[in-house]
């Protein structure tokens, strides 16, 4: 089976633009979720989507945006982009099997630069 | 927050194991161990889980305490590949939000 990917991998963007970024999960799989990383905050979790509807959100502020397509296809928009929005961006993939374990597969992110 | 404490580095000599703690004392009955790492800039990948009891793959094992408020991941052999971030999660599944923490640099020494 082919991994998740996500596209694009690299991307620089100047502030107040927005940008929509890409996954595409393993095939099968039905929930997405994403994460930022910086070196100072870690791995932190934005939101998850499963059956093209959020369950859950992290701490972010509204200008970090998501969604979901009938084949599980994700994407997420940051508007007004600040230059603290500068990080790898993760995607990850599980099939979500709900009362037992669920692994999440990751992609290999895309580093967002803003300058 | 982050339901696990992890030390922030370790070091280990090459083709000696590697042994990883993990607390999650605040863990649920129905929350399972998840083992990750990243190298570096790459995506996290996945290396094992557990509920209870003790569980080995290819890549390591998995040492749960009886009272599953602490973990071991063990990399019976280091290489130099084995040089990354390792994470340690707990979670019960697709409706629970992921919380990674800082994890444990883990740097294989020659």
């Amino acid at each position: 089976k082919a991994g998740v990917t996500q596209t694009p991998r690299y991307l620089i963007k100047t502030r107040g633009q927005q940008v929509t970024l890409s996954c595409s999960p393993i095939s099968g799989h039905r929930s997405v979720s994403w994460y930022q990383q910086t070196p100072g905050q870690g791995l932190q979790f934005l939101f998850e989507y499963f059956s093209e509807t959020q369950r859950n959100k992290g701490n972010f502020p509204g200008r970090f945006s998501g969604r979901q397509f009938s084949n599980s296809r994700s994407e997420m928009n940051v508007s007004t982009l600040e230059l603290g929005d500068s990080a790898l961006y993760l995607c990850a993939s599980s099939f979500d099997s709900t009362g037992g374990p669920d692994t999440q597969y990751f992609g290999p992110g895309t580093r967002l630069t803003v300058l | 927050d982050a339901k696990t404490t992890q030390p922030p580095s370790m070091d280990c000599a090459e083709g000696r194991a590697a042994n990883l703690p993990c607390n999650h004392s605040t863990i649920s009955g129905n929350e399972y161990v998840y083992w990750y790492r990243q190298i570096h800039s790459q995506g996290p990948q996945y290396i094992i889980h557990g509920l209870k009891n003790n569980e080995t793959n290819e890549m390591a094992s998995l040492i749960i305490t009886e009272d599953r408020k602490s973990s071991t991941l063990i990399l019976p052999h280091a290489t130099l590949r084995d040089t990354a971030v390792y994470y340690c999660i707990v979670s019960s599944g697709g409706y629970q939000k992921v919380t990674f923490g800082i994890g444990t640099k883990l740097q294989v020494i020659p």
